[in-house]
């Protein structure tokens, strides 16, 4: 079963606007991490927040966390033809293993 | 720094097949999980292992199963192949394993993809 779920479950912007994608969880964690994947491809790590964080940026990424809403965001600004991808959240609570939400399908129109 | 490698990438099998795949993680990351991604199911954790050790397992019958060798590499197998099997399956690494303290960035590989038919 997935802890999270995100939303919405596909988001279509053009070039230049800035998308937005929204992860919501059921558990405690120690950390959250958004990961994009591309076309059935490999997953790529892009940020990760701890627990006791409440904001963290990353180039044109930026992620906030509210633990006690039990939830998370993610904010690509400047999108870009090649920000067109899949982007999952996944929560880590014990070890390394990581409970995936069901991803967001983001389009970016050139 | 070399990334996660997973052999071979593309698997056609046939049910009641058995099947292996291969991960090696990030030089000098010692931690190795397993994830399978469905279109119905998403990304699911199969297992953990660190140190040769199954150190976390996922909600998968038993054939499925897996293994760490002393230079971290890693390999599943699934027995008894059904067609629900078919996915991607993804072979993560991390430099460690902290117990329920924390979890570490995984670095994913490209995946092998698996068809059963």
């Amino acid at each position: 079963s997935q802890q999270g779920e995100e939303d919405p479950q596909a988001l279509s912007i053009q070039e230049g606007e800035n998308a937005t994608m929204n992860c919501s969880y059921k558990t405690s964690i120690n950390n959250l991490q958004w990961y994009r994947q591309n076309s059935g491809r490999g997953l790529v790590h892009l940020i990760l927040i701890r627990s006791n964080e409440r904001e963290k940026h990353s180039g044109r990424l930026r992620v906030t966390l509210d633990t006690s809403k039990k939830s998370s965001s993610l904010l690509i600004t400047a999108s870009r033809a090649a920000d067109t991808a899949s982007y999952f959240c996944a929560t880590g609570a014990a070890g390394n293993k990581l409970t995936f939400g069901g991803g967001t399908r983001v389009l970016v129109k050139p | 720094k070399a990334g996660v490698t997973q052999t071979p990438r593309y698997l056609i099998k046939t049910r009641g097949q058995q099947v292996t795949l291969s991960c090696s993680p990030i030089s000098g990351h010692r931690s190795v999980s397993w994830y399978q991604q469905t279109p119905g199911q998403g990304l699911q954790f199969l297992f953990e292992y660190f140190s040769e050790t199954q150190r976390n397992k996922g909600n998968f019958p038993g054939r499925f199963s897996g293994r760490q060798f002393s230079n971290s590499r890693s390999e599943m197998n699934v027995s008894t192949l059904e067609l629900g099997d078919s996915a991607l399956y993804l072979c993560a690494s991390s430099f460690t394993y902290r117990g329920p303290v924390s979890t570490d960035t995984q670095y994913f590989g490209p995946g092998t993809r698996l068809t059963v038919l």
